[in-house]
């Protein structure tokens, strides 16, 4: 079946650690997302990507990064840098950039900074 | 500022009793609202989308409508297993491929 792959589930990291949070989709979709989730709050755009080797800042980039470099992944990594990490981070895709067609979630990833 | 605002925050009713979720929105220029079920500790689930004022989609005991600037989730005779989450969001303006989501509605059935 087709779908998108998120690991792990559950991650913990030390202070001054970056860590690397992976998404694969089997989906053959162009458009790729990564989401952070808090309690109380709706969902927050990280990064996007439209096509391989291309990503763009979302509304709270400060702290991650991204690649591309194939269709079917796109990795974030958590700096040492984004000072409050811990979160529920979602991955998605989608047919096209803006998912007319709608966002297909991964079961996301559970950051917590020990 | 655009924003997206879901209410209420919270809502438990009966088995059999049904209700209606809000989305209202403040954007200029919509190109589509979506709404989302999510479960607890999982990713969301697509549910549908909704692009001009009157338009209205149903999927079992769930029905989308669309105002200008709200948006409405009725469900009918709901089951203890429609409880979840549901996510509200929005894409507006040209140029921008984003979505911007509301906090959601927890719903609970009790059964």
């Amino acid at each position: 079946d087709g779908g998108i792959t998120q690991s792990p589930k559950y991650l913990f990291r030390k202070e001054g650690q970056n860590v690397t949070l992976s998404c694969e989709q089997n989906l053959n979709h162009d458009a790729m997302y990564w989401y952070r989730q808090d309690p109380g709050q709706g969902l927050r755009l990280i990064y996007y990507s439209q096509i391989v080797n291309d990503f763009q800042k979302g509304d709270i980039a400060e702290g991650y990064s991204v690649s591309r470099e194939k269709k079917e992944s796109f990795p974030l990594t958590v700096t040492s840098a984004q000072k409050n990490p811990t979160a529920f981070y979602l991955c998605a895709s989608s047919v096209s950039l803006g998912g007319n067609y709608g966002y297909t979630f991964g079961s996301g990833t559970r950051l917590t900074v020990v | 500022e655009d924003q997206v605002t879901q209410s209420p925050e919270a809502l438990r009713l009966q088995e059999g009793e049904s209700s209606s979720l809000n989305c209202s929105y403040t954007v200029s220029g919509l190109r589509g609202l979506f709404w989302y079920r999510q479960d607890p500790g999982k990713g969301p689930e697509f549910l549908f989308t909704l692009y001009s004022a009157g338009e209205e989609k149903e999927k079992e005991r769930l029905k989308a409508t669309l105002t200008k600037k709200e948006s409405f989730l009725h469900i009918t005779a709901p089951k203890p297993e429609d409880s979840a989450t549901y996510l509200c969001a929005v894409r507006f303006g040209f140029g921008n491929e984003k979505l911007t989501f509301g906090t959601g509605t927890r719903l609970t059935i009790i059964p």
